[in-house]
């Protein structure tokens, strides 16, 4: 079937620490990927994608790139601040599915300053 | 432009009892998704609309879980009657639609449900 693993949290950082939270993922099909983020009290917002193999999704300074050959889309930033503090979910939606999306279970990131 | 709109935000009720929440969604668009999500955990898929069509509903427990969109605008998810263990946040999401993977989804900010 098609899952999602993300590593668990919770993670704490300094501020303009680098970041990485790895996903990885086992898709029947070829999926897009996807980053989304929930700031506390918010509702979750698209924070980056990619839709094929080698692509990289970036925004707000997080970057992440589509590794079909280790089904990888580890998250990154070089310097995380305070504001970077959510619940980060890795996701996948396979073509042909009707967009529907597959979630990890969340990382949640404290950055402290 | 108004994001996704869920009411109400939180809610706690007694088990046994029904409880019903509201989704608006984006304006324009087509496809609307309601999502469980329980603690630490993430966003699971209960139901899909196309327009006013549920055309996903395979994860709904539909013997006690119901939804409508009945002109394909705004949704309504109701439980009758709720158990503890559906205590958790439901999410509701919006997209323009269409057969794409890649089909962004806007989220609301959900509504907490606590079954006492």
């Amino acid at each position: 079937g098609n899952s999602v693993t993300q590593m668990e949290g919770p993670v704490t950082l300094s501020e303009e620490a680098f970041l990485t939270i790895n996903c990885t993922y086992t898709a029947t099909g070829y999926p897009s990927l996807f980053w989304y983020v929930q700031y506390p009290g918010e509702g979750l917002q698209l924070l980056l994608k990619a839709t094929k193999a080698d692509d990289k999704g970036s925004n707000k300074g997080f970057e992440a790139t589509y590794r079909k050959e280790t089904t990888s889309f580890h998250l990154e930033k070089g310097s995380v601040q305070v504001s970077d503090s959510a619940v980060y979910f890795c996701a996948l939606a396979i073509r042909g599915s009707q967009g529907n999306l597959i979630f990890g279970k969340g990382t949640k990131l404290s950055v402290k300053p | 432009e108004a994001g996704v709109v869920q009411s109400p935000r939180y809610k706690i009720i007694e088990k046994k009892q029904p409880v019903a929440f509201w989704c608006n969604p984006i304006s324009g668009h087509n496809t609307l998704y309601w999502y469980l999500q329980n603690l630490g955990q993430g966003p699971e898929l209960l139901i899909r609309y196309e327009n006013e069509e549920a055309v996903d509903d395979s994860q709904l427990p539909k013997d006690r879980f119901s939804a409508e969109r009945l002109k394909g605008v705004d949704s309504t998810l109701k439980i009758q009657p709720a158990e503890l263990g559906d205590s958790a946040v439901y999410l509701c999401a919006s997209s323009l639609g269409g057969t794409s993977g890649n089909n962004e989804q806007f989220f609301g900010p959900g509504t907490r449900l606590t079954v006492l």
